[in-house]
């Protein structure tokens, strides 16, 4: 299976705080992609990084790539409330997206 | 806006029943596809569809069909539900054939099977 898997699978921090998830995967990839899901609602698409790109930002969120290491980090930096939610990373699969099992960011005013 | 509408937000259903769950997209994307999600395994996929009456089986298939009539109408199908199929099920789309482009989902149907 080419399924990702995060870490840590639960996190809380406090607003201001940066928050960082990991992902690892087990195949080669083209790209990986980030989503993230507030309660009980559908993915909302982050951030694609390209297998030739090591870093990526945009906004608040700060994405590297590790394909020696076949892993990712998503760093939110500055977190709010309003960050609250499961996030997901996702690799290219044949003719499909995979997606990990998540993780889920609790942030406490 | 791409915009990804399913038809129910809750569904609760009871064992043994036919239930249709339809998703519709507006944005004439190729790719289609149905997840269920689960606590502790992530997203799921069922089936998914890159072409009018086009489908291909995705990981957990068994229990479900799906339709695909129309380009921006894909549908789910329990033959007869059973309570293993209680979850929340989510509808996706996606443009083109590579791998770069993002998927756009609905909001989820949350079914019940008592």
């Amino acid at each position: 299976s080419q399924q990702g898997e995060e870490d840590p699978q639960a996190l809380s921090i406090q607003e201001g705080e940066n928050a960082t998830m990991n992902c690892s995967y087990k195949t080669s990839i083209n790209n990986l992609q980030w989503y993230r899901q507030n309660s009980g609602r559908g993915l909302v698409h982050l951030i694609l990084i390209r297998s030739n790109e090591r870093e990526k930002h945009s906004g608040r969120l700060r994405v590297t790539l590790d394909t020696s290491k076949k892993s990712s980090s998503l760093l939110i930096t500055a977190s709010r409330a309003a960050d609250t939610a499961s996030y997901f990373c996702a690799t290219w699969g044949f003719q499909k997206l995979v997606f990990g099992t998540g993780t889920r960011l609790l942030v406490s005013p | 806006d791409v915009k990804v509408t399913q038809s129910s937000r809750y569904l609760v259903k009871r064992t043994g029943e036919k239930v249709f769950l339809e998703c519709v997209q507006d944005m004439d994307h190729e790719n289609m596809f149905w997840y269920r999600q689960d606590p502790g395994l992530g997203l799921r996929l069922i089936y998914f569809s890159y072409d009018v009456k086009m489908k291909e089986k995705g990981d957990i298939p068994e229990g479900y069909s799906v339709s695909r009539e129309k380009k921006e109408r894909f549908s789910l199908i329990l033959e007869s539900a059973s309570t293993n199929q209680t979850s929340m099920y989510l509808c996706a789309s996606r443009p083109g054939t590579s791998g770069s482009y993002e998927q756009y989902f609905g909001p989820g149907t949350r079914l019940t099977v008592t």
